[in-house]
């Protein structure tokens, strides 16, 4: 079956920081990969996401390239700030088309603390 | 355009009690999706549902848990005879169409005395 998994946290930076959080997957078919996040007591919301091989998925100075060879979709940001504490989900869905549907897969998250 | 709305936010039930919690998709969705996450654990997916039809159920535990959604009205997760283990924040997501990005609610937190 599917699996996401992501770098194990809590990760801590300070402001202005390179970020770099690892995420592998092993998947059927041709999967669309997510970065959701999640800001206390909220919901998650889309980051970014990536539908084939070789995308960039880019969204507030964040990005993700979707690497076939490798099964990974790791997340990056040149610069991190205070505001970007919160916790970031790694996500696979089923391809599109066919009967395949978007049940979403997830790994177990990473905590990310940003101190000024 | 409002997004997801899920209720109750915060739920307390005793042992042995029923929990609805209720997710009404944003406009124009017609696909919503079910999550449980326990503390400090990722989202597991429960059930997927079109309007009147339930199309994977595969996450769901086999007993105590129901999920509908009705032709008029929100799509409503039932729990029965809960226990301590359900405790955990549920989220619902929507989409417009099976390949298209879910988006999320701000989920129900249970809390089981």
């Amino acid at each position: 079956g599917n699996s996401v998994t992501q770098m194990e946290g809590p990760v801590t930076l300070s402001e202005e920081a390179f970020l770099t959080i690892n995420c592998t997957y092993t998947a059927t078919g041709y999967p669309s990969l997510f970065w959701y996040v999640q800001y206390p007591g909220e919901g998650l919301q889309l980051l970014l996401k990536a539908t084939k091989a070789d995308d960039k998925g880019s969204n507030k100075g964040f990005e993700a390239t979707y690497r076939k060879e490798t099964t990974s979709f790791h997340l990056e940001k040149g610069s991190v700030q205070v505001s970007d504490s919160a916790v970031y989900f790694c996500a696979l869905s089923d391809g599109a088309g066919g009967t395949s549907y978007g049940k979403l897969t997830f790994g177990q998250g990473t905590i990310l603390t940003v101190h000024p | 355009n409002a997004g997801v709305m899920q209720n109750p936010r915060h739920l307390v039930r005793r042992r042995g009690q029923e929990a609805r919690l209720r997710c009404s998709p944003m406009k124009g969705h017609s696909h919503v999706y079910w999550y449980r996450q326990l503390p400090e654990e990722g989202l597991k997916f429960m059930v997927y549902l079109q309007k009147e039809n339930i199309i994977d159920e595969s996450g769901m535990p086999k007993e105590r848990f129901s999920a509908e959604f009705p032709k008029e009205g929100p799509s409503i997760l039932r729990i029965q005879q809960v226990v301590r283990g359900d405790s955990a924040a549920y989220f619902c997501a929507s989409s417009p169409a099976s390949n298209q990005p879910q988006h999320f609610g701000d989920g129900t937190r249970l809390s089981i005395l």
